[in-house]
């Protein structure tokens, strides 16, 4: 069956602009996560969605980011007014509630902030 | 809290000879033990992973991870590398039951398959 699927795949932007990544976990998957990876601070945890719970944001590094998750499928990871730093690749996963099955990866998104 | 160290952030072997990949973790009750490959320009692959029953899991593409419980360890293994196996492997951990639901990664080998 097909994996989680993200888009774009690249995006390049101005400093200041919004963004929004996309993510499409895998068909069945409750649970979904975002994570970001870049150099020198590895794969960081973003937020964490599983059904209608509520999210545990706990990893947004600033209230620049938001993400949303729309009838428990798709979610979209907002950045707003972009700084360089925010220049990452954007990975997004998804899993059963018990993770026991795994954690699936998508390609990723990779944001440049010119 | 939960932490993952990887030891050895670069790894070089030969084509042919045993791949060993270190991965300690620190947690209160042991966690569910992943260990992902990503090569040049690509997501995160799953590899394998230990969450109950038998210690000793095998992945894909030949490799395999023990779960020691007294040496808090989760290394990998492949008997044989490949040229193909070059490549970032991250170990990570997630808490059991409803201790959280992250993933915890490591900072990463590289792993080098010479000739």
């Amino acid at each position: 069956g097909a994996g989680v699927s993200q888009s774009p795949s690249n995006k390049v932007t101005e400093k200041g602009k919004d963004v929004e990544l996309r993510c499409d976990p895998i068909s069945g998957h409750t649970a979904l996560y975002w994570y970001r990876q870049s150099l020198g601070q590895g794969l960081e945890f973003l937020i964490y969605f599983q059904g209608n719970s509520a999210p545990d944001k706990s990893g947004l590094p600033s209230d620049r980011f938001s993400a949303e998750r729309t009838g428990g499928s798709v979610s979209t990871l907002t950045i707003q007014r972009t700084q360089q730093e925010d220049s990452a690749v954007y990975l997004c996963a998804s899993s059963l509630p018990n993770r026991e099955g795994g954690i699936f990866f998508g390609p990723g998104t990779r944001l440049t902030v010119l | 809290a939960q932490s993952v160290t990887q030891l050895g952030s670069h790894v070089s072997v030969s084509e042919g000879a045993l791949v060993l990949l270190r991965c300690n973790y620190s947690s209160s009750v042991p966690p569910y033990l992943f260990w992902y490959v990503q090569y040049p320009n690509q997501g995160l692959q799953l590899l394998l992973k230990y969450t109950t029953g038998a210690t000793l899991v095998k992945g894909i593409n030949g490799f395999e991870a023990e779960f020691k419980k007294s040496e808090t360890s989760f290394h990998l293994t492949k008997p044989s590398a490949h040229m193909s196996d070059a490549a970032e492997y991250f170990c990570a951990v997630s808490p059991r039951g409803g201790g959280g639901n992250k993933l915890t990664f490591g900072t990463g080998t590289q792993l080098k398959v010479e000739l």
